[in-house]
């Protein structure tokens, strides 16, 4: 059972479209991650979010954290061929007593944006 | 900068031998854990530690053994290898507490059991 669905699987867009990628879960997060990944190569953080509703913006890249802080979304404004690559978002589990030392990651969304 | 580093980066091997997955880091971190990535699954946690001498399971960690002796490396070993463990496998580290710190991840280890 994958604790953070992430939709949509897969996505393929043309240069200068907007996209939105949503990471979901049942579960209470202490902090919300969202990881780029290219191939051969390990994920690299993008961003992190931490306080319910927050909002941080990275250049074009949007990201939110849901109010209850069991979901986020990553928005992309005018993609770019240079966007194409996995996002994946993390989160650490909120538990009694604190967060959790549990990176758990969600299932991927692999984006391809075409010239 | 070494970072995070992963050896080897790719092997082969036959069901039923065993090996280990080796993994250091030089930034002084406490926290370190393995991963492994499969097609449509994302990145599931193995194990993890949060210090030296401490670790823990992740979401899927039978059929792998871990260690933490020094702070520097976090082998992961496979005691009798599975085709269900064909997998790539990516270690990871983070300064003291993974809430809202940044991870590095080392460049992957891509492990084939025929």
């Amino acid at each position: 059972t994958q604790l953070l669905e992430q939709s949509p699987q897969f996505l393929s867009i043309q240069e200068g479209e907007n996209l939105t990628v949503y990471c979901n879960s049942s579960s209470v997060f202490s902090s919300l991650q969202w990881y780029r990944q290219e191939p051969g190569e390990g994920p690299v953080l993008l961003v992190t979010v931490v306080t319910g509703g927050e909002v941080k913006k990275l250049k074009r890249l949007t990201f939110q954290f849901g109010d209850a802080r069991k979901d986020s979304s990553l928005h992309i404004t005018a993609a770019q061929p240079g966007d194409t690559g996995l996002y994946l978002c993390a989160g650490t589990i909120l538990r009694d007593g604190g967060a959790t030392n549990k990176l758990i990651f969600g299932t991927g969304t692999l984006l391809a944006v075409q010239p | 900068n070494a970072g995070v580093t992963q050896t080897p980066k790719f092997q082969v091997l036959k069901t039923g031998q065993s090996m280990t997955l080796q993994c250091a880091q030089d930034m002084n971190h406490e926290y370190m854990s393995w991963y492994r990535q499969d097609p449509g699954m994302g990145l599931r946690l193995i194990h993890y530690s949060v210090g030296a001498g401490i670790t823990d399971q992740g979401e899927v960690p039978n059929g792998y053994n871990v260690s933490r002796s020094t702070t520097e490396d976090f082998p992961l070993r496979l005691l009798s290898a599975a085709p269900s463990q064909t997998s790539v496998y990516f270690c990871a580290s983070s300064s003291t507490g993974i809430s809202g710190n940044t991870i590095y991840f080392g460049e992957g280890s891509w492990l084939t059991v025929v």
